[in-house]
């Protein structure tokens, strides 16, 4: 089935540098997306969210990149922090649909 | 943002027996509410939606008898694991849509011996 993906499972990013991690998906028909943190033992917290009418989005040291044409989905970091040290999910669906569809997580590490 | 509380925040039981988690809107009401599993390391996997006043809809491969799911209230939904066996150990979390974002639990870590 169609499924949102990611294929690099940990970053490594020195304290201070920016981060960017990628989402790619599949289901064209996809019209909201969704960038959640998760620490160990916790649920997702939800960081920003951005619409298919969008191609950018920007939140308190976030932006959310949309590119549309190629089904990709960035989530960048500015001036990194240890507190963001952690697990990011990219999440989609699309109008009508309540069901999220998860992709397999980014493990984001910041170096002091 | 809206509040979603669960617990127990984590569970321990013998292989057989029955385990209830609870996840709570505190600040708003939800008519369907969300449950999740996941396991190590792994991205999360919707089990089933939650409908207050009807029966929750399942995800294909995920046992109804097995995982019951009640949603008496606008603010409560319970995620039963009946008869818990090992392979049933993993980390549950559960969500609820409010001000049209999805919030989660924090979840509840099941430990099955």
């Amino acid at each position: 089935g169609e499924s949102v993906g990611l294929h690099l499972p940990t970053l490594s990013v020195q304290e201070g540098d920016n981060s960017i991690i990628n989402c790619a998906y599949s289901n064209s028909a996809s019209d909201y997306f969704i960038w959640y943190k998760q620490e160990s033992g916790k649920g997702p917290q939800f960081i920003i969210d951005i619409r298919s009418n969008m191609d950018k989005r920007q939140g308190q040291r976030v932006t959310v990149l949309l590119n549309k044409t190629v089904k990709h989905l960035s989530l960048q970091i500015a001036a990194t922090q240890p507190g963001d040290s952690a697990v990011y999910f990219c999440a989609e669906n699309f109008f009508g649909n309540e069901k999220l569809t998860f992709g397999t997580g980014t493990r984001l590490t910041i170096i002091p | 943002g809206a509040v979603v509380s669960q617990h127990p925040s984590w569970v321990i039981c013998k292989s057989g027996t029955s385990v209830k988690i609870e996840c709570r809107s505190l600040d708003f009401q939800a008519t369907t509410m969300f449950w999740y599993r996941q396991f190590p390391k792994q991205s999360l996997m919707l089990m089933a939606t939650s409908n207050e006043g009807s029966k929750a809809t399942y995800e294909q491969g995920v046992e109804k008898d097995k995982f019951l799911i009640n949603h008496a209230s606008l603010t409560l939904s319970t995620l039963t694991v009946t008869s818990a066996h090992p392979e049933d150990s993993s980390f549950y979390i559960c969500s609820a849509r409010a001000q049209e974002k999805l919030f989660f639990g924090s979840g509840t870590q099941l430990s099955v011996l």
